[in-house]
């Protein structure tokens, strides 16, 4: 089982609507959540970083559920320029030296 | 917009050639990583640096070897180049403050196609 799971997608969405995905993660000790979003054949970027239950940056929210381990990413009114592949990113340690895990991504796609 | 940079953007090189991949910084972190990302694929950390002289193998085996002599500076040098070792290679920087949270900046990547 990989310590980062996600829905490869794609996730073909049309325009103004609501989408959302998940990311499961192994280690119940994972400290901090990220998502980044990657445009093709371009760098990853920070889209969010998940604090305690979750946070909200204007159409996004992103929660997280320590419970089930798994942190969630919700995209509202959905913009053409969102598509994407959207990669979850967990810490697994305290320590911030340990290094980053880092999801495989969904692909979303906006259709006009 | 961050300030990483690579060089080159793109190469294209024969079996058995010496490569260096160039990556710098003017954010002045500390921290500095190497990731290796196929098409549709997660990222794999092949490097990583705390600081000047400090130099740690990430969790993908790799036949590369890199150098952290200046903060801003980074370079990763593949000795024999092997088509195995086409890829997109990704540099990236992070600050220590901030903990957890830290950001990680990326550099536009370096496309490697080795024949």
């Amino acid at each position: 089982r990989k310590e980062v799971e996600q829905d490869p997608g794609p996730f073909n969405v049309p325009e103004g609507a609501t989408v959302a995905f998940n990311c499961t993660y192994s280690n119940s000790a994972s400290q901090s959540f990220f998502w980044y979003r990657q445009d093709c054949r371009k760098e990853p970027k920070l889209l969010m970083s998940v604090y305690s239950s979750g946070n909200e940056d204007g159409r996004f929210t992103a929660q997280l559920n320590r419970a089930s381990q798994y942190i969630s990413l919700l995209i509202r009114d959905s913009k053409l320029s969102d598509s994407a592949t959207y990669l979850c990113v967990v810490n697994p340690s305290m320590d911030s030296n340990y290094q980053l895990i880092w999801g495989a991504g969904t692909k979303l796609i906006i259709k006009p | 917009e961050a300030d990483i940079y690579q060089t080159p953007r793109y190469l294209v090189i024969g079996t058995g050639k010496k490569i260096t991949l160039e990556c710098s910084q003017t954010m002045g972190h500390d921290k500095m990583y190497w990731y290796q990302q196929d098409p549709g694929m997660e990222l794999h950390l092949i490097h990583y640096s705390y600081g000047v002289n400090s130099t740690e193998k990430g969790d993908l085996s790799s036949e590369s070897t890199v150098s952290r002599i200046r903060t801003e500076h980074f370079p990763l040098t593949l000795e024999s180049a092997r088509p195995s070792h086409t890829s997109q290679y990704l540099c990236a920087s992070s600050d220590v403050a901030g903990g957890n949270y830290n950001e990680q900046f990326f550099g536009p990547g370096t496309r490697l196609t080795v024949l």
